[in-house]
């Protein structure tokens, strides 16, 4: 069964980029994910798919600031021009004989 | 624009079964994927299982001999019970939507249930 990794923490200052990873266990290289943003005291909501070949497709209303690469086992999101409604925790998703979640980066914006 | 919203008693008792519902509005039932996800206070988010419009299901091995998901397309919504519960089944129970059985794509704002005597 795969399993996701993610930080526990993160920062960056307000107006700059900052890049989330989730990592795959070992051999699930062409595994697509899903990025979820859960801002303080609010319900997840969804950022994208993200694919293997680092393709991504956005939830309705996910700003342009948002984006996703792939490389190897690891899955990224980029957030440019951090505004403090980013500062939120974001998890990761993927699908195998079930849905497994990892455990979530939380980003504080500076 | 799909909504989601979830209703169900906020506390349930120790042994006592947990019974959830999920109400659709602003689209169909089908031809998607139905699910619920659960929050303890302070922690990750974790998995329960998903339910297709057509009633095939899929649930976590944690929680396999404790869950079922069901669904009523003629209501256009779906239910969660989970059976002999104790107060580590306390958390934020969210359902959610999936197109195909891989990612999520819309959220309802989650319930928090409680479990305590």
């Amino acid at each position: 069964q795969v399993v996701l990794t993610q930080s526990p923490s993160a920062s960056a200052s307000l107006g700059a980029s900052v890049q989330l990873t989730c990592t795959l266990s070992s051999g699930h290289y062409n595994y697509a994910i899903a990025w979820h943003q859960q801002q303080p005291d609010k319900g997840p909501r969804y950022l994208m798919k993200l694919n293997s070949d680092g393709s991504h497709t956005k939830g309705d209303g996910i700003p342009d600031r948002f984006s996703g690469s792939s490389s190897g086992t690891a899955r990224y999101l980029t957030i440019s021009s951090l505004q403090s409604e980013d500062e939120a925790d974001y998890y990761c998703q993927t699908w195998d004989s079930y849905w497994v979640f990892g455990g979530g980066t939380k980003l504080t914006v500076l | 624009q799909v909504q989601l919203l979830e209703s169900g008693p906020g506390l349930v008792k120790p042994s006592e079964t947990l019974s959830l519902t999920c109400t659709v509005s602003g689209g169909s039932i089908s031809p998607y994927y139905w699910s619920w996800i659960r929050q303890p206070p302070g922690k990750g988010l974790e998995y329960i299982g998903y339910v297709h419009y057509s009633g095939s299901t899929n649930y976590n091995p944690s929680l396999v001999r404790r869950v079922t998901i069901s669904v009523d397309t003629s209501k256009n919504h779906f239910s969660l019970k989970l059976t002999s519960v104790t107060a580590a089944d306390t958390a934020v129970y969210y359902c959610a939507r999936a197109r195909t059985g891989t990612d999520i794509d819309y959220w309802g704002q989650g319930t928090l249930v409680t479990v305590s005597s």
